[in-house]
């Protein structure tokens, strides 16, 4: 059974600071991540895809992916009131399917 | 680029009643689809994956006679609740995945809010 982890949280973060999400996963060929991110009452929106190890910058947020260790994070720096979501991360399985974490709600306190 | 639209938005019918819901990719040719519910704070469910030409491959314990999947051109996939029930209400939310370059990523749509009185 592929598996994709998350703490469902919340996580509370104060605003300006960084807030940190991590995922985890079980199957050890996946080669594609994504993190997206979902408002209450709306759908998906990605926000990063990575493919390789290493950290992957764009904006205000930083993927991580680390193979061996079978995780990927996401970094958002300057955490702003209206990055609170709950963040989805998904692994993409060899028959180009998503697998799904349950996803970790962010709260970012001003 | 890379929108995916679906319509309605939201969705009210009587109990018994068929619900078609349409999803197009605006400015990709998507050769796969996927069809998602969620319910209240609970996490995204696949339900289905459709290939242009092709019958949709169902998730287990999702009935195919009842949602009815078509996805008869490369922009537009449509999924029908057939006799819809009150348990049967939900966010519906398809997404795309492009057949070129960004093969790899799926698009989604705004989602349909259906809601079966």
């Amino acid at each position: 059974q592929k598996e994709v982890e998350q703490n469902s949280g919340p996580l509370s973060v104060p605003e300006g600071a960084i807030a940190s999400l991590n995922c985890t996963y079980s199957d050890r060929v996946s080669q594609s991540f994504f993190w997206y991110r979902q408002y209450s009452g709306k759908s998906p929106e990605l926000i990063m895809s990575i493919y390789s190890n290493g950290d992957k910058e764009d904006g205000r947020f930083t993927a991580q992916l680390n193979k061996a260790s079978q995780y990927v994070s996401l970094l958002i720096r300057d955490s702003q009131p209206s990055d609170s979501a709950t963040y989805l991360c998904a692994v993409m399985d060899s028959n180009y399917q998503l697998i799904w974490g349950a996803g970790t709600k962010l709260i970012i306190k001003p | 680029g890379a929108v995916v639209s679906q319509h309605p938005s939201r969705v009210i019918c009587k109990s018994g009643t068929s619900v078609k819901i349409e999803c197009r990719s605006l400015d990709f040719q998507a050769t796969t689809m996927f069809w998602y519910r969620q319910f209240p704070k609970q996490s995204l469910m696949l339900m289905a994956t459709s290939n242009e030409g092709s019958k949709a491959t169902y998730e287990q314990g999702v009935e195919k006679d009842k949602f009815l999947i078509n996805h008869a051109s490369l922009t537009l996939s449509t999924l029908t609740v057939t006799s819809a029930h009150p348990e049967d209400s939900s966010f519906y939310i398809c997404s795309a995945r492009s057949a070129g370059e960004l093969q790899e990523t799926q698009y989604f749509g705004p989602g349909t809010r259906l809601l079966v009185l």
